[in-house]
């Protein structure tokens, strides 16, 4: 199994740009998580899905984020525009919704925005 | 809402020593509890799962315990070796999981 699957490892982005991150999840799961880890804040999660279906999308900080899952093997988290706030890892993870909920982490995102 | 605490921040040992690592939480009504661990630069590998039925699970060298009535787990990490050297994270909850932050493991030769 490859394990979760994340794009681009790096991204430097000017303020203003847009960005978007990719995650391919575990195959057979059906839950999918987006976090994002600070020195300041930690492990924070953003949004999870379940069935490809958004359950929880308190942690998403302002309207300039938004997440999707378009089919079971695909999401994506999109920040317009960018700020210099933003730049941290970016973590997608996935399990088997229903139990017992154990999460398998990407390599993550290191996002710089300059 | 859930508050995870992990401490110490960090922790140096001689290399073979037994050490533990702990975490707390202060609403025992938890679904699971899952250890990991991070390496520099890296993502999260998942250590140890622990249902909220279970009080203990082991993996190798690692043991894991669970007590909900008091809030605690501990991770039990024996004759410890540099390779062991990261951060160690747990985690509480089920899909909504909070985390600590974490404790900063170095194993010195």
């Amino acid at each position: 199994d490859a394990g979760v699957i994340q794009s681009p490892r790096h991204e430097v982005t000017e303020m203003g740009q847009e960005v978007t991150l990719r995650c391919k999840p575990i195959s057979g799961h059906n839950s999918l998580f987006w976090y994002r880890q600070t020195m300041m804040r930690g492990l924070e999660l953003l949004i999870y899905f379940n069935n490809n279906v958004p359950i929880d999308d308190s942690g998403m900080p302002e309207d300039r984020f938004s997440a999707k899952m378009p089919n079971a093997s695909f999401s994506t988290l999109k920040i317009q525009p960018s700020e210099p706030r933003d730049s941290a890892v970016y973590f997608c993870a996935s399990s088997l919704a229903g139990g017992p909920y154990e999460q398998y982490f990407g390599p993550g995102t290191r996002l710089t925005v300059t | 809402k859930q508050e995870v605490t992990q401490i110490p921040a960090a922790l140096s040992v001689p290399e073979g020593e037994n050490l533990v690592l702990n975490c707390s939480f202060t609403d025992s009504a938890i679904y699971n509890l899952q250890w990991f661990r991070q390496d520099p630069g890296k993502g999260l590998t998942s250590l140890l799962l622990i249902q909220s039925s279970q009080r203990e699970q082991t993996s190798g060298r690692l043991n894991a315990s669970l007590d909900k009535s008091s809030g605690r787990s501990t991770l039990y990490i024996a004759a410890s070796q540099p390779g062991d050297s990261a951060t160690y994270l747990c985690a509480v909850g089920s899909n909504d999981m909070r985390f600590g932050a974490g404790t900063r493991l170095t194993v010195k030769p």
